[in-house]
């Protein structure tokens, strides 16, 4: 059973372009989180979603980020003209469906974006 | 609003020494209570959780954590350290509410093991 997936593993754009980050969940699970790691700091939550619902981006920046979870496909984390304060690790996580408060939520591997 | 603490960045023991990891959190009911661990250039990987039934509560790879409601904390301890236990831990929070798990993360602590 696959875990979570994320891709690209490491991504470099310069100032004003775009990233895009995909998660693909373990199988079965239709509820994913995205968290950002800033260097030398702890997660910080920024959206949960369940499938073609956003539940709860509280944690997003008002401006130049979007998240989705289509039907079909992976779920995109996008940011648009990006700027050196995005530099980060964005991790995805999925928990299973019942989405109770204490399901373990499982973590991928990790987007490393890297701003020039 | 709900917060943990976790306090030293940095701890380092000895080999077959006994790991403590400190973990407080703020709260007006006791929340969901977990420990991560993350190794290089990895994602997190859960080592226990706290759901409100026993207090001492059990991990993988030897690892346990206590909830003192009384201390609002949810400390990391393992007996005898092992090489491989060095990485970066998290302790995070879960609200109750909600129905989903929004985790609150603490700043993290770095575990270093030397021979």
């Amino acid at each position: 059973n696959a875990g979570v997936m994320q891709n690209p593993r490491h991504l470099v754009r310069r100032r004003g372009q775009e990233a895009r980050l995909r998660c693909s969940p373990m199988k079965g699970h239709s509820h994913v989180y995205w968290y950002r790691q800033l260097p030398e700091e702890g997660l910080k939550f920024m959206v949960y979603l369940q499938k073609e619902n956003i539940i709860d981006e509280s944690g997003m920046p008002k401006e130049r980020f979007s998240a989705e979870f289509p039907k079909e496909g992976p779920s995109i984390l996008r940011i648009q003209q990006v700027v050196r304060g995005d530099s980060a690790a964005y991790f995805c996580a999925s928990s299973p469906s019942s989405g109770s408060a204490y399901n373990e939520q499982f973590f991928g591997p990790g987007t490393r974006l890297t701003v020039l | 609003a709900q917060s943990v603490t976790q306090l030293g960045s940095h701890v380092s023991v000895s080999e077959g020494a006994l790991v403590l990891l400190r973990c407080n959190y703020s709260s007006s009911v006791p929340p969901y209570l977990f420990w991560y661990v993350q190794y290089p250039n990895q994602g997190l990987q859960l080592l226990l959780k706290y759901t409100s039934a026993a207090t001492l509560v059990k991990g993988i790879n030897g690892f346990e954590a206590e909830f003192k409601k009384s201390e609002t904390s949810f400390h990391l301890t393992k007996p005898s350290a092992h090489m491989s236990d060095a990485a970066e831990y998290f302790c995070a929070v879960s609200p109750i509410s909600g129905g989903y798990n929004k985790l609150i993360f603490g700043a993290g602590t770095r575990l270093a093991v030397h021979p």
